[in-house]
Order: structure tokens, then sequence, then C-alpha cells
């Protein structure tokens, strides 16, 4: 079927604004989680739902990052009052369970704040 | 923090020859796993190696693991063009939390 969906592909928004980032993972995949890529670096663990729950949120920056996943599909993550510094492609994966399974990684959304 | 570290940063070679890649790590894993990542966009799965496992093989990747030394290598043999990507390895310590290193930058020249 269908791979991870990621909206919107960009987004660009100005310091101190509020963003909302989608992400649908793969129908029947449980576990879903976001990850955040700086200019040049791997990709860095935000957080880990395992159905409707946050499982692991360990990697979240700071208290203005929060994610949801109401009915254990979708997920949003939102960044309140964003920084410049919040500059970055957010990840979004997702996999059947959760041991050791591949994660399947959407295409990302590029967050610019300028 | 990221855990793997991928040697060489960056790897320029012709089409044809093949391209190595190592990863090294700090802690215990339960498996490794290596993405290739185009445009700095999203990230294509190419091989999982669990931590009881050596050697796995894929098409042209061949992937080595050696728990002892903590690291890790990625050969992908008679490279192409269309090789030309981002490789990162990702460390599976827990079973959820994918913790990768910075990556190698592969450019195949035709």
């Amino acid at each position: 079927g269908a791979g991870v969906s990621q909206t919107p592909s960009n987004k660009v928004t100005e310091k101190g604004k509020y963003v909302e980032l989608r992400c649908d993972p793969i129908s029947g995949h449980t576990a879903l989680y976001w990850y955040r890529q700086s200019l040049g670096q791997g990709p860095e663990f935000l957080i880990y739902f395992q159905g409707t729950g946050a499982a692991d949120d360990s990697g979240l920056p700071n208290d203005r990052f929060f994610a949801v996943r109401p009915e254990g599909s979708v997920s949003t993550l939102k960044i309140q009052r964003t920084e410049r510094g919040d500059s970055a492609v957010y990840l979004c994966a997702s996999s059947l369970g959760q041991f050791q399974e591949t994660q399947y990684f959407g295409p990302g959304t590029r967050l610019l704040v300028l | 923090s990221q855990q793997g570290e991928e040697d060489p940063q960056a790897l320029s070679i012709q089409e044809g020859e093949n391209a190595t890649m190592n990863c090294s790590y700090k802690t215990s894993i339960n498996n490794l796993q290596w993405y290739r990542q185009n445009s700095g966009r999203g990230l294509v799965h190419l091989i999982l190696i669990r931590s009881n496992e050596r050697e796995k093989h894929s098409g042209r990747l061949r992937v080595t693991l050696d728990t002892s030394k903590k690291s890790s290598s990625l050969l992908i043999t008679a490279s192409r063009a269309a090789d030309t990507a981002s490789y990162f390895c990702a460390t599976d310590a827990n079973d959820y939390k994918l913790s990768f290193g910075a990556g190698t930058t592969v450019t195949v020249r035709a």
C-alpha cells in the first residue's frame, strides 16, 4: 500500500508562530516515530507512539514541542512559539510493531523559521 | 546525541567501482540498520542486521556487523550513478529508538 506521508512538504513561518506538522503512517502500523534532522546531521529521535499513547517523549527538546495521535493512526507534531533554531526537516516513521521492526520513513517536512 | 559515527564523511568513486563505508557505535545494540537519503529528504531503508548476525546481503549490498568492535560496514558493489546519496547507519538499543550517525555522502561519477 501507500507509504508514510507527511504534510506539508515545506513550511515557512515567522518566529513566535505556532505550527502543526502531520504524519499519515502506513496502514496497520501501530508504532509511529518523529525525528528531527538538522542540516548535515543524521536524524535525532523526538517521540515514539505505540497506538494512541506516547511511549517515549524523551527526545522532545522542550515544552514548546508536543505530539498527539488520538486515534492511533495519524499523528500531529505541534510546535509553539517557534524559534529560528527549530528550522530543520521533521521526519515521521512507522513500523508494524514495537520490537526490532524496520522503520519506514516519510518524505519529511522542511520547516523554516524566519 | 548521536551514537553512530560513519566513516568516511564523504566518498567519491567512479561508476562500476565498489563503495565501502563504516559505522562505529558506543553501546550494546539489538540491531543495526542502514538507510539511504537522497537530497536531504525521506530515508529509504536498505538493510537490517541483528546483533546475533555477522553478515547480510541484499542485491548489491553487503553489510557486516562486529559487535565485539562495535562496528559495521556497508559495501555497495558495482556502483551506479543512482547510488549517489547520503548513507546513514542507525542503531537500535531498546527495540524502538534509532540513533543515527551523521552519514557518509557518496558521489558516483559517470
